[in-house]
């Protein structure tokens, strides 16, 4: 399978702090992708880097990208409670059009 | 922009109906839509892609003749699970791609499915 496996399962801090979330892949890839989604909703797409990137951001989200480790991480600074939710990576490969999704990461601020 | 909707957004059904699940991308064309499916609190376990005006390549496992897909237009796909069961309850969720070249995907909110 070529689905990716997050860590950890679930994440639990108070709000101001870090979140790290790590997501790790099998295949080589063209892009990762980090998706949010609240609970019974869809998915929210919150940050695309790319293969030949090492590193990206957006506001209070910091993604890095490892190819030779074949894993990325996303770090939400100073969290906030309507940070709460799960969080999946997702990547595209050469040759294909669809996403392969991570396991993701429940998190949960508590104010 | 990019913005994905999907109808309905739950949906009751007795076992051996039909239900049809619509995905429309609102504001873009979508080449390409993917279909999803999630259980609780598990990742999505993508089901088929459909590519509009062709016939949709569905994912190992997952039975053509029971998950009916049709992509008839650039701005419209639809789902329907056939003859439903009980097991078929989930959430199911339909993204969009646009753009050639573009990577990112648009998800719609999704549908929740209870088959009684």
């Amino acid at each position: 399978s070529q689905q990716g496996e997050e860590d950890p399962q679930a994440l639990s801090i108070q709000e101001g702090e870090n979140a790290t979330m790590n997501c790790s892949y099998k295949t080589s890839i063209n892009n990762l992708q980090w998706y949010r989604q609240n609970s019974g909703r869809g998915l929210v797409h919150l940050i695309l880097i790319r293969s030949n990137e090492r590193e990206k951001h957006s506001g209070r989200l910091r993604v890095t990208l490892d190819t030779s480790k074949k894993s990325s991480s996303l770090l939400i600074t100073a969290s906030r409670a309507a940070d709460t939710a799960s969080y999946f990576c997702a990547t595209g490969v050469s040759g294909a059009n669809n996403l392969f999704f991570g396991t993701g990461t429940r998190l949960t601020v508590i104010p | 922009g990019a913005v994905v909707s999907q109808h309905p957004s739950w949906v009751i059904c007795k076992s051996g109906t039909s239900v049809k699940i619509e995905c429309r991308s609102l504001d873009f064309q979508a080449t390409t839509m993917f279909w999803y499916r999630q259980f609780p609190k598990q990742s999505l376990m993508l089901m088929a892609t459909s590519n509009e005006g062709s016939k949709a390549t569905y994912e190992q496992g997952v039975e053509k003749d029971k998950f009916l897909i049709n992509h008839a237009s650039l701005t419209l796909s639809t789902l329907t699970v056939t003859s439903a069961h009980p097991e078929d309850s989930s959430f199911y969720i339909c993204s969009a791609r646009g753009l050639a070249g573009k990577y990112e995907q648009y998800f719609g909110p999704g549908t929740r499915l209870t088959v009684t």
